[in-house]
């Protein structure tokens, strides 16, 4: 079971919005960045988000992401069919001096 | 532009040691940044193996650290992650990346399929 607590899945129209959620507590999401990634089935992950909040070159501006607290936010509008992905959150603990993942969020646009 | 490629026997027996290396290109590991491991079983999320920095510092994942050693060779732009008395629950994708911080990944390599069968 995963430290960092997210949906398993969601599923929105096109054109729409989703929030995606990863709570978790002061030693990780409380006190360290948060990194989103996005997953294609059989490809490697790619970085969508980084230091909670800071798009990497490439990364469109329908994807934003956001911290309060314990818990972090991607939100993803005007969503399209090729958002269809997993998505992970990650963060580090500064208790168990580790990265920690998400369970991930199978996403479809429906 | 940095490309990171993984390399590795595709099976390994239950109990014997796992011997992954990841070659980088376009990028000197004696620069700088983290170089990680991260792996995910079939159908399942992902999972942090551990990170080495460029100066050798280490830190692992506290569930596999009793069995990993991650290293780097800067001479051969090589890093190589050892996962040792392995059984089925380590068969996985595993991936090398390169950090921008701990957990933060910017640089992938492919994914290499890992069995434990015997």
């Amino acid at each position: 079971q995963s430290v960092l607590t997210q949906p398993p899945s969601m599923s929105a129209a096109p054109g729409q919005k989703v929030t995606i959620s990863c709570s978790g507590s002061s030693s990780n999401i409380g006190s360290n960045y948060v990194s989103w990634y996005q997953q294609f089935p059989g490809t490697a992950p790619k970085l969508l988000i980084y230091d909670n909040d800071e798009r990497p070159s490439g990364t469109p501006d329908r994807f934003s992401g956001s911290k309060s607290g314990t818990s972090a936010t991607l939100g993803i509008t005007g969503l399209q069919t090729g958002d269809e992905a997993d998505y992970y959150c990650v963060t580090w603990d500064s208790s168990l001096s580790a990265a920690m993942f998400g369970g991930g969020t199978k996403l479809t646009v429906l | 532009q940095v490309q990171l490629e993984e390399s590795g026997p595709g099976l390994v027996k239950p109990s014997e040691t796992l011997s992954l290396t990841c070659t980088v290109s376009g990028y000197s590991l004696s620069t700088g940044y983290y170089w990680g491991w991260v792996r995910q079983p079939p159908g399942k999320g992902l999972e942090w193996i551990g990170t080495i920095y460029h100066t050798g510092e280490t830190y692992y994942s506290p569930s596999l650290k009793s069995r990993v050693t991650i290293s780097i060779d800067t001479p051969t732009n090589r890093f190589s992650l050892s996962l040792q008395s392995v059984t089925a629950s380590d068969t996985a994708v595993y991936y090398c990346a390169r950090g921008i911080t701990g957990p933060t990944f910017d640089y992938w390599g492919q994914g290499t399929l890992f069995t434990v069968s015997s």
